[in-house]
């Protein structure tokens, strides 16, 4: 199966800063590739899919771009709602698989 | 609104079974892929199960291969899983998911999620 990389595990950073996370495939993946949130007992929301496209409703500071085995996903001015773990989850073979997950932290 | 109601979580011995169903209203339920997905706190989320809108064809885990069965009731807008000789590590939050229009491996919509604790 394919396995997915994040890092980093864990970030600190400010209201108004810009932040990247990663995410690498073990092989290549095409642009099959989603970002979600998760903020603490709640289900994951889809923010990107297609490696770069920007679901319905999700603020344009969310973007994501990439292909084959290397993506980012970057929040452009963080704002307090955007605290939480983010997950990549992959799509070009099945079984479906989601990153380990970074969290974002307040600093 | 586009809703996901997951029920039938509860707390049952390793080997035992159990079946979870998801309603789902505010959208054409036949129309798209369903997927359940489980999760430990504190962990990433695991891709169970995915049935596909009309044909229902299906595809499964290595890890609930031939345990684990997916199904739906499109009259009834009713997403299932059909959980038998369940084990200690099935224990997570269960979450039913829509999948995209296209592709509909990506999840847009999702329940709450139903509590699963497998233990003696």
């Amino acid at each position: 199966a394919i396995q997915l990389t994040q890092s980093p595990s864990s970030l600190s950073a400010s209201v108004g800063d810009a932040v990247t996370i990663t995410c690498r495939a073990s092989q290549g993946i095409s642009s099959g590739l989603a970002w979600y949130q998760q903020i603490p007992g709640k289900a994951p929301r889809l923010l990107i899919y297609d490696a770069s496209t920007l679901e319905n409703g999700v603020p344009s500071r969310f973007s994501g771009s990439g292909s084959g085995t290397d993506f980012t996903l970057t929040i452009a001015s963080l704002q307090p709602e955007d605290f939480a773990t983010y997950y990549c989850q992959q799509f070009n073979t099945f079984p479906i698989i989601f990153g380990h997950g970074t969290r974002l932290e307040i600093k | 609104e586009e809703l996901l109601v997951e029920s039938g979580g509860d707390l049952v011995h390793p080997g035992g079974s159990l079946r979870l169903s998801c309603a789902a209203s505010g959208f054409s339920f036949r129309s798209y892929f369903m997927h359940w997905v489980r999760q430990v706190p504190g962990k990433e989320p695991e891709w169970v199960s995915q049935i596909e809108g009309e044909e229902t064809r299906t595809a499964y885990a290595d890890f609930v291969k031939g345990r684990f069965t997916i199904s739906r009731d499109n009259a009834k807008n009713t997403l299932y899983l059909q959980m038998n000789s369940l084990k200690g590590e099935d224990t997570a939050v269960y979450y039913c998911a829509r999948g995209l229009s296209y592709p509909a491996q990506f999840m847009d919509v999702w329940g709450k999620g139903t509590t699963v604790t497998v233990a003696s």
